[in-house]
């Protein structure tokens, strides 16, 4: 069984901090993973995609993932009170279409 | 406006009485999928869907039922509904062609089985 795993958190960080989210998966195959916010009461939104190792800007956020160490994260720069969800980590399972989600880790922004 | 849109929001029922989630997208995607999720447990995916008239298992099928008569229309099918499907759905569309495609969500159904 393929699985994909997060701290559920709740990762509380200071508003203009660095916020650090992990995830870790056991397929060795996956290549390419999402990273999904979901807000309190909301569906899931796409925010990052990263397939290749190393580092993926976009904005504030910033995806890394180590392929040797079965390890993706994402960096939230300046965070911000808009910034506290739920971040659900995501990987491809036998195809483009089948996503096997992490639990998700919640966020909490403080003022 | 491209979107996925599922009713109910909210279905509260009984043991036993067989109900069905509706979900249409107008993104003319070919990939359609359920998920349920619950606390600790994230999101798994019930069943999904290729195309017209293919669909498949996924990692929690057991008491579902899907169909795909129509590109745009998937909708879940509960033929006896018991406790512990109490859950949040979610029905999801990609176009699926590329492995950056993301999933579209529905605003979700929130299901209460008593």
């Amino acid at each position: 069984q393929k699985e994909v795993e997060q701290n559920s958190g709740p990762l509380s960080v200071p508003e203009g901090a660095i916020a650090s989210l992990n995830c870790t998966y056991s397929d060795r195959g996956s290549q390419s993973f999402f990273w999904y916010r979901q807000y309190s009461g909301k569906s899931p939104e796409l925010i990052m995609f990263i397939y290749s190792n190393g580092d993926k800007e976009d904005g504030r956020f910033t995806a890394q993932l180590n392929k040797a160490s079965q390890y993706v994260s994402l960096l939230i720069r300046d965070s911000q009170p808009s910034d506290s969800a739920t971040y659900l980590c995501a990987a491809p399972a036998g195809g483009y279409n089948k996503l096997i989600f992490g639990a998700g880790t919640r966020l909490a922004v403080h003022p | 406006e491209a979107q996925v849109t599922q009713n109910p929001r909210y279905l509260i029922t009984v043991t036993g009485k067989k109900l069905t989630v509706t979900c249409s997208q107008n993104m003319n995607h070919e990939y359609m999928s359920w998920y349920r999720q619950d606390p600790g447990l994230g999101l798994r995916q019930i069943y999904y869907s290729m195309n017209v008239e293919v669909t498949d298992k996924g990692d929690v099928p057991e008491g579902y039922k899907v169909s795909r008569k129509e590109k745009r229309n998937f909708p879940l099918i509960l033929e006896s509904p018991s406790p512990n499907q109490t859950s949040l759905y979610f029905c999801a569309s990609s176009s699926g062609q590329t492995a950056d495609s993301p999933l579209h969500f529905g605003n979700g159904t929130r299901l209460t089985v008593t």
